[in-house]
Order: structure tokens, then C-alpha cells, then sequence
């Protein structure tokens, strides 16, 4: 079955305490992405990948990083986790582009930070 | 970057109703895609499109790219149509930045 799978799906922490959520999919993919969704302000986009090694910053990539050392995995880091990363995060892929590609979502991961 | 705006927020409606919501964004796109968004929080693709209308199902996409505004219909709504449905737009000549979303339209159908 075609997916994109995200762990952990809900993570409670303490602020500084370093944390990846981990999101792997199985469609031979290039492109890669994070978002965090928060009331009101909808889906933002924090880091993208095109293809393995190439990762680029999305509109709120502060206090978060990525890698791409596989096609199939893009983890999310976060050094120090604050409060204010505190938020529903979902990784995506598709075929080639963000833009005019179909995406598809992993299932999300609700991270509260103390 | 490109604003895109969803009206209504907040939408409550009986079974069978017809539903629209609306999608205006700011600047030329390359593709506008409808997302919904169930309560329990995944995200799935609706539709992609770039010009017309497509159809699946209940279910009618249409954009119009000279008044930058796009619709979604729901016909014969039920109410596990209920959810959050989201607007996003990617941008003219395509690239790598990816997708801006409206904040989204939360769509209640009641028995």
C-alpha cells in the first residue's frame, strides 16, 4: 500500500530535550516536505527536500532541521524544542514537485513541548 | 508569496444540502489543489487542477484562473462529508517552494 508514515504519532517532551520525528514513504518519491498546522493560522511549511542531499527552507524553518541521506526518509529534528513548537506536524511527498504533483500526507504527529 | 483566502470559515448544513466553498488567492498559480482533512487529522488530496472542472464522485472541483477563485461543491451532502477542507496553491512557473494553504473551511453536515 502506497503511504506516508510518521513516528512518533503523539509525543509529549520538556523543553531542550532534543527530538526527531521520523516520516518514511514507499512511492519512490523526490520531493519531501514538513508542515505544522496551528489554529488559525492553517498549514505552514517549515523544510523540503527535491531529492536525496538537497533540502531547502520552507517559510518557518526556525529552531528545526532536516537530512535526506535516503530517498525514502526525511526526519525532522529539533534541537532544542521550545513551547512554541508546539503544534500538529505532517510530513508529505510527492512525485517531483510541490506544486503540481499530487501530495500525499502522512497521518501527523501531535508534539507538546513543556 | 501568494495569499489565498476560504470562505466560509465555518459552515453548518442538513444532509442533501448542495455545498459550495470558495478558493481566491492573490497572484497566478500553477496548480490549486483541494485537501480535506477528517477529524481525526490526516490529510488527503481532493483534487489537483489547473483549468475547468474535474468531478469524482460527489464532488466538483472548478477554478477559474482569470478571477483567481475556485470552487469545491459537495452534491447530495452527508455526513461523513463533515471536515475541514483546505485550499492550496502552488506558485506560477512551479518550483521548489511548494504549496500556500488557506486556513481552511470547517464543514459540519448534520443528519
Amino acid at each position: 500500500e502506497a503511504q506516508v508514515t510518521q513516528n512518533p504519532r503523539y509525543l509529549i517532551t520538556v523543553t531542550g530535550k532534543k527530538l526527531t520525528v521520523t516520516c518514511s514513504q514507499n512511492m519512490n518519491h523526490e520531493y519531501m516536505s514538513w508542515y505544522r498546522q496551528d489554529p488559525g493560522l492553517g498549514l505552514r511549511q517549515i523544510y523540503y527536500s527535491m531529492n536525496v542531499e538537497v533540502t531547502d527552507k520552507g517559510d518557518v524553518p526556525e529552531g528545526y532541521k532536516v537530512s535526506r541521506k535516503e530517498k525514502r526518509n526525511f526526519p525532522l529534528i529539533l534541537e532544542s524544542p521550545s513551547p512554541n513548537q508546539t503544534s500538529l506536524y505532517f510530513c508529505a511527498s510527492s512525485l517531483r514537485g510541490g506544486d503540481t504533483d499530487t501530495q500525499y500526507f502522512g497521518p501527523g504527529t501531535r508534539l507538546t513541548v513543556l | 508569496k501568494n495569499e489565498v483566502e476560504q470562505s466560509p470559515q465555518n459552515l453548518t448544513a442538513q444532509e442533501g444540502e448542495f455545498i459550495t466553498i470558495n478558493c481566491s488567492y492573490s497572484v497566478g498559480i500553477s496548480a490549486l489543489h483541494w485537501l480535506q482533512q477528517h477529524p481525526g487529522g490526516g490529510i488527503v488530496s481532493l483534487f489537483m487542477l489547473s483549468s475547468g472542472k474535474k468531478k469524482h464522485g460527489r464532488l466538483i472541483a472548478t477554478i477559474n484562473i482569470q478571477e483567481k477563485h475556485s470552487s469545491l461543491h459537495i452534491t447530495a451532502s452527508h455526513p461523513r462529508d463533515s471536515a475541514v477542507y483546505i485550499c492550496a496553491v502552488g506558485p506560477l512557473g512551479g518550483g521548489a517552494d511548494g504549496l500556500t494553504f488557506g486556513k481552511g473551511t470547517h464543514l459540519i453536515i448534520q443528519p
